[in-house]
């Protein structure tokens, strides 16, 4: 199976500032297409993940423009250019190329 | 506005069945993939089995073959888990999804445990 390590698994984050967070897969994740279907989700307690960003760089309706994804190949980031306070929760990154489908362990960000 | 709500689940002793339910509506559900994803607190998220479109094929992880059944009736816009021979590592909150998870249901709790 496809293995996504994600980094950090915790993230402390001051209000304004900038966050990053790693997706490394242990394949490249082109697919026969050449597209790269790497997602982005984000779950706050108690709540359902929400989509973020698909294809590695697509935000989903809704989602601010604060939230970028970039990369390529087996390395991913997703940004966040200044945190909110509605940022809380758990970042996964998933993958589609690959069968089983899989997901990053998750990451933590919290507000400092 | 897309909506997958869910029912079903429960607490189920090991060996025993289950049978989740999703019915959707604010999208075209015959021309999409549909999915079943889990979460635990220990194995995080996992993709249980998705459907082709028309249901004409079904993916499921190596963990769950020969135990789960997707399903899909697209004339009543709902999709189904039926989950037999339930094991302890079986529990977990279990999401309807589409496509590529671009909406998720609210999510329903299994817990296998005698």
């Amino acid at each position: 199976d496809v293995v996504l390590t994600q980094s950090p698994l915790s993230l402390p984050v001051t209000l304004g500032q900038p966050a990053s967070i790693s997706c490394r897969s242990s394949q490249s994740l082109v697919d026969s297409d050449g597209d790269t279907p790497l997602g982005w989700f984000h779950q706050r307690p108690g709540q359902s993940p929400r989509r973020l960003i698909s294809e590695v760089s697509n935000r989903d309706s809704g989602v601010p423009d604060r939230f970028s994804g970039s990369g390529s190949g087996t390395d991913f980031t997703l940004k966040i250019s200044r945190v909110e306070a509605e940022d809380v929760g758990v970042y996964y990154c998933m993958q589609v190329t690959h069968w089983p489908h899989t997901f990053g362990q998750g990451t933590k960000v919290e507000i400092k | 506005e897309v909506l997958l709500v869910q029912s079903g689940g429960g607490l189920v002793q090991p060996g025993g069945s289950l049978r989740l339910s999703c019915a959707v509506s604010g999208f075209t559900f015959s021309d999409s993939w549909m999915n079943w994803v889990r979460q635990t607190p220990g194995k995080g998220l996992e993709w249980v089995a998705n459907i082709k479109p028309d249901g004409s094929d079904k993916y499921y992880v190596d963990s769950v073959k020969g135990r789960f059944t997707i399903s899909r009736d697209n004339a009543k816009n709902s999709l189904h888990l039926q989950m037999n021979s339930l094991r302890d590592e079986d529990t977990a909150v279990y999401y309807c999804t589409r496509d590529r998870l671009s909406h998720w249901g609210q999510g329903t709790l299994v817990t296998v445990s005698s």
